[in-house]
């Protein structure tokens, strides 16, 4: 699986949209981006992943550029309960075992 | 439905002890996994299964045992329990392998002494 850089940390403040970066340069055609996060604590929460094209859900959306080296989670309203490490994932399924490769990921505390 | 589910939700160990970690789902999914956090770390895999009677190793699993006799349930076996072990183990399952998303249980807090 290609590796990820992320950002230790990031703030922002509440209501302002959140912008998470991740480069992937050496990801391959076929390798998708995923983004997942984890509240203090907690078991990592699934929020979106994409291919090439850009996504959105009731979570975030998901920026990926052209040449898909690199990619933004975006969070539209930060609330409060986004305070969370967030991992930017790429990955290919295989019949012989999906992983996921959790990287340190970028802290995000979100500011009253 | 309950989703997946661990327990005990925080275990003491002594060194050289063994015990077994419990995980469940109820969504009828195929692929189950078992990760280990240390503290300000990422997940590490420890093994995954992609169907009942089906195992493999994954990134970390020297100490560790599995089984998968049921579709829904995948036990982590701790055979002799040392310090190094000490972590949050954490239980995830997907419908299937490809391009799946995973879901995560609580996880267990162990630590060993």
């Amino acid at each position: 699986d290609a590796k990820t850089t992320q950002p230790t940390s990031m703030d922002c403040a509440e209501g302002r949209a959140a912008n998470l970066p991740c480069n992937h340069s050496t990801i391959s055609g076929n390798e998708y981006v995923y983004w997942y996060r984890q509240i203090h604590s907690q078991g990592p929460q699934y929020i979106i992943h994409g291919l090439k094209n850009n996504e959105t859900n009731e979570m975030a959306s998901l920026i990926i550029t052209e040449d898909r080296k690199s990619s933004t989670l975006i969070l539209p309203h930060a609330t409060l309960r986004d305070t969370a490490v967030y991992y930017c994932i790429v990955r290919v399924g295989s019949t012989s075992g999906s992983r996921l490769t959790f990287g340190e990921g970028t802290q995000l505390t979100v500011n009253p | 439905n309950a989703g997946v589910t661990q327990t005990p939700k925080f275990q003491v160990l002594k060194t050289g002890q063994s015990m077994t970690l419990q995980c469940a789902q109820d969504m009828n999914h195929e692929y189950m996994s078992w990760y280990r956090q240390d503290p300000g770390m990422g997940l590490r895999l420890i093994h995954y299964s992609v169907g009942a009677g089906i195992t493999d190793q994954g990134e970390v699993p020297n100490g560790y045992n599995v089984s998968r006799s049921t579709t829904e349930d995948f036990p982590l076996r701790l055979l002799s329990a040392a310090p190094s072990q000490t972590s949050v183990y954490f239980c995830a399952s997907s419908r299937t392998s490809l391009q799946e998303t995973q879901y995560f249980g609580p996880g267990t807090r162990l630590l060993v002494l």
